[in-house]
């Protein structure tokens, strides 16, 4: 079945920097888009951006550029995601989410997120 | 940016009852590119609706999604008690996606 399996917990000082992975299994990875998506604790869910794993072509919100760099390994079905210059309120969940590139589609499914604490 | 605005902030219903929970957007959301999902405590949020009206694999038929262009609506026709968690709308098929704020469904 089609599973996103993203990479463990971090702590991080602020000015740091971290990266996430998700790896993809039981689809063709380079078909869909990967998304991510944090929610810090309590909060709503916010789009950071998306990867083409395909063509490796992004696109961040506006919110992160300059300070996010997503990226994908084809040959073993896994994206990244680094957010640099950490801060303390990036403290979050970050989820992996793929969606569809040939025709618009909603995020299906979710990877179980990694928690990024950023803590002096 | 197209905005969503969900609403109630939280809804407090028993079981059995039925849900009806509100999503706005500030322009036309074309293409009913519009999606719902469900989040309870510790998990990841989990599809219930795309297209602002199909249901999205495995989904009970008690969860219905409606509305066009601006206005939008996920009901639960009776309430079971593992349906008491977060529920986001989003816009997709574009950036920037966007989610609403989420309405909160606790029982009462």
């Amino acid at each position: 079945q089609v599973q996103l399996a993203q990479s463990g917990a971090e702590v991080k000082k602020p000015g740091a920097s971290v990266k996430v992975s998700c790896k993809a299994s039981g689809y063709t990875f380079t078909g869909y888009y990967m998304h991510w998506v944090r929610q810090a604790p309590g909060q709503g869910l916010e789009w950071m951006g998306w990867i083409n794993p395909n063509s490796g072509g992004t696109n961040y919100a506006q919110k992160f550029q300059g300070r996010v760099t997503m990226t994908r390994d084809t040959s073993i079905s896994t994206a990244y995601m680094e957010l640099r210059r950490l801060r303390s309120d990036d403290t979050a969940v970050y989820y992996c989410a793929r969606e569809p590139i040939a025709v618009a589609g909603p995020f299906d499914p979710w990877g179980q997120g990694t928690l990024v604490t950023v803590s002096s | 940016e197209i905005v969503l605005t969900q609403s109630p902030g939280t809804l407090s219903l028993s079981p059995g009852e039925r849900a009806t929970l509100s999503c706005r957007a500030s322009q036309s959301v074309s293409s009913s590119y519009l999606a719902w999902y469900q989040q309870k405590p510790g998990q990841a949020p989990r599809l219930l609706i795309y297209g602002a009206s199909s249901r999205a694999t495995g989904i009970p038929d008690r969860f219905s999604g409606s509305g066009s262009g601006t206005d939008f609506t996920l009901t639960i026709s009776r309430l079971e008690p593992e349906d008491f968690a977060v529920y986001y709308c989003q816009r997709y098929g574009s950036s920037p996606y966007t989610f609403g704020q989420g309405t909160k469904l606790e029982i009462k």
